[in-house]
């Protein structure tokens, strides 16, 4: 069975600033997809970036990108250019690349901006 | 655009009574649809999936269960409520078209039982 883990239960980065949360997973997989939710206070989970196991390009949406290393099974999510909105609770998933199954969480990261 | 509704918003229930959780989603036809549940602290564990009307595959044994009596609705059941089954429980469809493998999240049910 693949596992998630996020190392970080808390973070702490100033408005503007950057900061880079860390996730590893296990798979014995080579087909799969990676992704990054961010659960702000609503609870409303919101995907935030996707990562084909596939490709080698790192994947960017305006200012969150990811780090993902595949030798490595590590997939870390940068914010750049902090904003107050981005306060959350952060979640990394894995999905395996066939059939109907749901995605792996892990336990979270909880995102905190100093204004 | 595909939309995703749970109901309700927010459930009190007393240990021992039968629960039901609704799902529904707009826009889209024969989704895949899951059921997650997120306890205090913690990330989500899978709890159920559909492929289909009456299709349900179970991934943790528990108190709860769970039908699709139509294409785009997805419902969880339990007959008695246990302290343990509170907790947010989330509905999510599987996406379709450029993204096929991604899921898209349900507001949420928060349920406490008391």
């Amino acid at each position: 069975a693949q596992t998630v883990t996020q190392s970080q239960p808390e973070m702490s980065v100033q408005e503007a600033e950057t900061v880079t949360l860390s996730c590893t997973y296990d798979t014995s997989e080579s087909d799969y997809y990676l992704f990054w939710y961010k659960q702000p206070p609503s609870r409303q989970m919101i995907l935030v970036i996707r990562q084909e196991a596939y490709k080698q390009q790192n994947a960017t949406e305006n200012r969150f990108s990811v780090n993902f290393q595949k030798a490595a099974k590590s997939f870390s999510l940068k914010i750049s250019d902090s904003q107050l909105g981005d306060a959350a609770m952060y979640f990394c998933a894995y999905r395996s690349g066939g059939g109907a199954d749901g995605l792996t969480f892990g336990k979270g990261t909880h995102l905190i901006i100093q204004p | 655009s595909q939309t995703i509704h749970q109901w309700p918003a927010t459930l009190v229930q007393p240990v021992g009574s039968p629960l039901s959780l609704e799902c529904t989603v707009e826009g889209t036809s024969n989704p895949n649809l899951y059921w997650y549940r997120q306890a205090a602290g913690r990330g989500l564990q899978l709890l159920f999936y559909s492929v289909g009307i009456g299709q349900i595959s179970s991934e943790v044994p528990q108190n709860l269960s769970a039908s699709r009596p139509q294409d785009r609705q997805f419902i969880l059941s339990s007959k008695k409520l246990l302290l343990s089954d509170s907790g947010f429980y989330l509905c999510a469809w599987r996406g379709t078209g450029k993204f096929p493998y991604e899921q898209y999240f349900g507001p949420g049910t928060r349920l406490t039982v008391t």
